[in-house]
């Protein structure tokens, strides 16, 4: 069975650190595809990053980057120097790669920056 | 870009009435989805929909219905709404003919049943 973790529930931090949200997989498919999907106030669920499980390169696009470990089954996120626009619900996801899979959601990270 | 758009935003309705959900897509896209949203328990699968006439049950069907009769436009369907059903419904959209597309949400419509 597929699951996805998300153990942080809530996190604060004051503007401008940097802060990690883990994500945590399990699969037994050999192909598979992982997303991080951001939720702000507003709630729509807005895509972020797909990564496939061919592809172990980190990603980084502005102050966000990814840390994908397929020997930890691991895909965390990191938000560098953070604002306030970045407070959100944070969903990492799991697709296998039969085109009828199903997307499964971990239970979503609440994060909160401080002014 | 690809837009997902529900019929409300929010809706109140009351305990045993018919309530209809809408979603429109308008990026042809062959899948949709509906999901619930409630604290905790994070985002569920209703129904899902592969193309025009199909659906598929999600992981919590009970209670509720769907409707695709045209590509762009999936509708759930509450037949007697109940209060247990109060929750933020998502609707989603995702190309067809691969695992490896992401999929698309609308703006999510918070229900109320009183």
């Amino acid at each position: 069975a597929q699951k996805v973790t998300q153990a942080q529930t809530e996190i604060s931090v004051v503007e401008k650190e940097d802060v990690t949200l883990d994500c945590v997989y399990e699969t037994r498919d050999t192909t598979y595809y992982l997303f991080w999907y951001k939720q702000p106030p507003s709630g729509e669920l807005v895509f972020l990053i797909r990564r496939n499980s061919f592809d172990e390169q980190n990603e980084i696009s502005g102050r966000y980057s990814w840390n994908f470990q397929k020997s930890t089954s691991s895909f965390n996120f990191t938000i560098t120097a953070s604002q306030v626009v970045d407070s959100a619900v944070y969903f990492c996801a799991l697709r296998g790669g039969n085109r009828d899979d199903k997307i499964i959601f971990g239970k979503g990270t609440r994060l909160h920056i401080l002014p | 870009d690809v837009k997902v758009t529900q019929s409300s935003r929010y809706l109140v309705k009351r305990t045993g009435e018919k309530v209809f959900l809408e979603c429109v897509q308008d990026m042809d896209h062959e899948n949709m989805f509906w999901y619930r949203q409630d604290p905790g328990l994070g985002l569920r699968l209703i129904y899902f929909s592969y193309d025009v006439k199909m659906k598929e049950k999600g992981d919590i069907p009970e209670g509720y219905s769907v409707s695709r009769e045209k590509k762009e436009r999936f509708s759930l369907i509450l037949e007697s709404a109940s209060t247990n059903q109060t929750s933020m419904y998502l609707c989603a959209s995702k190309k067809g003919g691969g695992a490896s597309y992401e999929q698309y949400f609308g703006p999510g419509t918070r229900l109320t049943v009183t």
